[in-house]
């Protein structure tokens, strides 16, 4: 199993400003994921984060807007840059410490995010 | 297109009867099929997984079927609690693919 913590557990940020949130891993796990949760809908995979190389985005989500490192294997931070109220929603880490989608995914608590 | 439907209305359970949860999909292959449970203001948390060549999983009160034929996966609760009063959320993983996608969520309200 693992147990995972986000920092900060909410903000509430000024448009054109960035947000950099971390995530924290109990253990050392080699996949960790970021997704966007929306009021109402379902969770929304923006990118898949692995140590030691660039993280994988999906489709309509882009590096320059959402900066992804993952300098080890227990920590990966997420930046949500030039911010718009589109921007607002809840963006939970998860990680798989078996590896793979075969594999249940833990997640932290997430970061609830408000862009005035 | 490809989507993971779930009910989209909340699901009024008298407590103590079996709660059942649909989740179907379209334009998927899946690999494996999870099930969540989210409570407001947190993360998800794994419940069951099931293989596509398994037919039904069981942990404890919960059962889990997947019909690949159908493309449904139900999810039951027997006994139902209040405490089981959240939102439970499929997902799939299709093969070679390390992520999975999941569906909006069904609210389940078990009532006293």
């Amino acid at each position: 199993s693992a147990v995972i913590s986000q920092k900060p557990s909410r903000d509430i940020c000024q448009r054109g400003t960035s947000l950099t949130i971390q995530c924290q891993v109990d253990s050392q796990v080699t996949m960790m994921f970021w997704y966007r949760q929306q009021p109402g809908q379902s969770l929304t995979l923006i990118a898949t984060a692995n140590q030691g190389s660039e993280a994988t985005y999906e489709s309509g989500f882009v590096i320059d807007k959402f900066p992804i490192s993952r300098p080890n294997l227990t920590f990966s931070t997420l930046t949500v840059s030039n911010m718009s109220p589109e921007d607002s929603s809840i963006y939970l880490c998860s990680a798989s410490p078996g590896g793979g989608s075969y594999n249940e995914q833990f997640f932290g608590p997430g970061t609830r995010l408000t862009v005035l | 297109s490809q989507k993971i439907e779930q009910n989209s209305e909340a699901l009024n359970i008298q407590e103590g009867k079996t709660a059942t949860l649909t989740c179907n999909y379209t334009n998927y292959s899946p690999a494996y099929l999870q099930w969540y449970r989210q409570d407001p203001g947190r993360g998800p948390v794994f419940l069951l997984l099931i293989r596509e060549n398994e037919k039904e999983k069981r942990k404890e009160r919960l059962k889990v079927t997947f019909d690949t034929t159908l493309k449904q996966s139900l999810f039951h609760i027997t006994a139902s609690q209040p405490a089981d009063s959240a939102t439970y959320l499929c997902a799939l993983a299709q093969y070679r693919d390390d992520k999975i996608i999941f569906g909006k969520g069904t609210r389940l309200h078990i009532l006293p």
